[in-house]
């Protein structure tokens, strides 16, 4: 059974850190290209950031470029997202997922950025 | 910058057809993906690749992806089908989700 379980999440002041962690399982992880999604309270989707299977290709969305880093462990089967610089706006639910493949998200972790 | 356009909310009676479209420029030479979300969880694939079906999903969920507009259908429309329906796609090294679609089941 494919699983991808996220972890790190936390409430945080604006300005400070943050990595959030993605344990998956169930298919060969480093085949897989992996993203970052999330969703602000009562919005949509919005894509984060992506990483090719080998780490060889990064993405990030203008909102969180400079500012987030995304990246994984294939021996460890694992996808991170080390989040600096933390912003109000930044508080969302952050999903990681393959995006485009019949496998399950995880069921996200809540970052909450708040003084 | 590419856009996806989805309408706020589709309405259909129960047991009858609903369809949720998926707007965009020569859309139909992209891979569009759907994804279903129930309040308080995550999003869950429910078409991929235009009309791919994961296992688990019923056969009543369908998509198709033409010119500039995907659809996704829902035949025989339950009670717990109603909830938000997400369109995404791949441009220019960025990923995009449409809006959302809040599908109501009268």
């Amino acid at each position: 059974e494919v699983q991808l379980v996220e972890s790190g999440g936390g409430l945080v002041q604006p300005g400070e850190s943050l990595r959030l962690s993605c344990a998956a399982s169930g298919f060969t992880f480093s085949s897989y290209s992996m993203n970052w999604v999330r969703q602000a309270p009562g919005k949509g989707l919005e894509w984060v950031s992506y990483i090719s299977s080998s780490s060889s290709t990064i993405y990030y969305a203008d909102s969180v470029k400079g500012r987030f880093t995304i990246s994984r462990d294939n021996a460890k089967n694992s996808l991170y997202l080390q989040m600096n610089s933390l912003r109000d706006e930044d508080t969302a639910v952050y999903y990681c997922a393959s995006l485009g493949y019949a496998h399950p998200w995880g069921q996200g972790t809540l970052v909450t950025v708040s003084s | 910058s590419y856009e996806l356009t989805q309408p706020l909310s589709v309405s259909v009676a129960l047991g009858q057809t609903a369809r949720i479209t998926c707007g965009g420029n020569n859309i139909g030479s992209k891979n569009v993906h759907w994804y279903q979300q129930k309040p308080g969880q995550a999003p869950v694939v429910v078409i991929y690749r235009d009309s791919n079906r994961p296992s688990g999903i019923p056969e009543r969920f369908s998509g198709s992806n033409s010119g500039n507009t995907a659809t996704l259908t829902i035949s025989r429309a339950q009670a717990g089908d109603e909830c938000d329906y997400y369109c995404q796609v791949w441009d220019s090294s960025t990923v995009l989700f449409g809006g959302g679609t809040k599908l109501t089941v009268l």
